[in-house]
């Protein structure tokens, strides 16, 4: 899978919008572009996922560049759960299953 | 259950001894996956099974680490004659093939200290 970059870490006010940015300039045609976000002293969640078009759940929304070298985790109002490390991984779309390569991802600190 | 569950949560062992850790899948998903994070480190792949199988073991560190997994269910990672630098959180994940997502879902952990 292609690599992807991150800040190491983001601070952010609660209630505040958090704009989390992901690098990916290698990425294929066929790589979805995955979030997962770890709270303290818990496995990794899911937070979103997408491939071409901007993509929003009731976690969080996704902006993708138009070229899809980069993307953006977007949390709308930050609240201290959101307080995690953030981590932006490609999929190949033809390759549902396989190792995630899970880099350092982004420490979020949400500030009361 | 409802999620992936892993046992024991916590385990302490002296250096040299064999450690089991076993992780319960949720029920239907056929990927499974371990993977380990040492302290304030991201994770560390170490095995995919589908199924019975498993196609990917790339990442297990040395030939001190094994894993199996039996009735497309439960699996164990095992350590033999622990070292120091296994000290870990080992997670498990499991994943159903029908979904384009491939949502991996995790367990919350079984932390290895060797002494």
């Amino acid at each position: 899978d292609a690599k992807t970059t991150q800040p190491n870490s983001m601070e952010s006010n609660e209630e505040e919008p958090v704009h989390l940015p992901c690098n990916h300039s290698t990425i294929s045609g066929t790589d979805y572009i995955h979030w997962y976000r770890q709270l303290p002293s818990q496995g990794p969640e899911y937070v979103i996922h997408g491939l071409t078009s901007n993509v929003n759940n009731r976690m969080a929304s996704l902006a993708i560049a138009e070229d899809r070298k980069s993307s953006t985790l977007i949390l709308h109002r930050a609240t201290l759960r959101d307080a995690a490390v953030y981590y932006c991984i490609l999929r190949d779309r033809g390759s549902t299953l396989g190792r995630l390569y899970f880099g350092r991802g982004t420490q979020l600190t949400v500030w009361p | 259950g409802a999620g992936v569950s892993q046992s024991p949560s916590n385990k302490v062992t002296e250096k040299g001894k064999d450690v089991e850790l076993r992780c319960d899948p949720i029920s239907g998903h056929t990927a499974l996956y371990w993977y380990r994070q040492s302290l304030g480190q991201g994770l560390e792949f170490l095995i995919y099974f589908q199924g019975n199988s498993a196609p990917d073991k790339s990442g297990l560190p040395s030939d001190r680490f094994s894993a199996e997994r039996t009735g497309g269910s439960v699996s164990t990672l095992t350590i033999q004659r622990t070292q120091q630098e296994d000290s870990a959180v080992y997670l498990c994940a499991s994943s159903e093939d029908r979904t384009n997502t491939g949502e991996l879902f995790f367990g919350e952990g079984s932390r290895l200290t060797v002494l």
